[in-house]
């Protein structure tokens, strides 16, 4: 079956350092977001992805980076990890039909919990 | 822009309960809207969505009616499980860009 998961599951790391979180999806999405989930915010789109080499920047982009180098992966970089990205990251994915169409239904990862000490 | 609002959690109900979930939404034109559930632990999962006015989104015994009138997409079920605890998203998608906006998201306990 299809799928889309992420790794790792749990990170914990110190402020200043790099981190990555992978994403991979199995559903031959066209399109891949980012979300980082916070108590009283709910979810907040970081940068997502309508295909390869594209990348576009969400509500709360600052401190992170995507890049798109095939259908099936997104990872999320922390460039400097900072105690305020401590949260949960969800990705997901939906698909392009062609023809400009895209479905609006989104496909979630498991999430990865990442604690930034 | 776009914006969603749903009531603030936690609801806490026994089985069998009646349950309602309020959201409201702001958007130009017509959104496409939506109920995700998130399970304790794990991402979320569709759970149903309405894409016109007028149009009722229903799966494992959840409903939603899009009212354009009142900007709302209330969840509803008539009998709820401890299986049904959960943290409920509404959300909605507009627009080419096909982004989601969520609320805040609420907290459900069903107890036995």
């Amino acid at each position: 079956d299809a799928e889309i998961t992420q790794s790792p599951r749990h990170k914990i790391t110190e402020t200043g350092r790099q981190v990555t979180l992978a994403c991979h999806q199995t559903w031959n999405h066209n399109n891949m977001f980012w979300y980082r989930q916070d108590l009283g915010h709910g979810l907040r789109l970081i940068h997502y992805s309508y295909g390869v080499q594209d990348t576009n920047k969400g509500e709360v982009s600052d401190g992170y980076s995507v890049s798109r180098s095939n259908t099936e992966d997104l990872p999320l970089t922390l460039e400097s990890a900072a105690s305020s990205q401590t949260s949960v990251y969800f990705c997901a994915s939906s698909a392009y039909e062609g023809l400009a169409i895209h479905t609006d239904t989104q496909y979630f990862g498991p999430g990865t919990r990442l604690t930034v000490l | 822009g776009n914006s969603v609002t749903q009531m603030e959690g936690p609801v806490t109900l026994s089985e069998e309960a009646f349950l309602t979930i309020n959201c409201t939404y702001t958007a130009t034109g017509y959104p496409s809207l939506f109920w995700y559930v998130q399970y304790p632990g794990e991402g979320l999962q569709l759970l149903l969505k309405a894409t016109k006015a007028d149009d009722k989104g229903s799966n494992k015994g959840f409903e939603a009616t899009y009212r354009k009138e009142t900007t709302s997409f209330h969840l509803e079920k008539g009998s709820v499980q401890v299986s049904d605890s959960a943290v409920y998203f509404c959300a909605l998608s507009k627009g080419s860009n096909y982004k989601l906006t969520f609320g805040k998201g609420t907290l459900l306990t069903v107890n036995p």
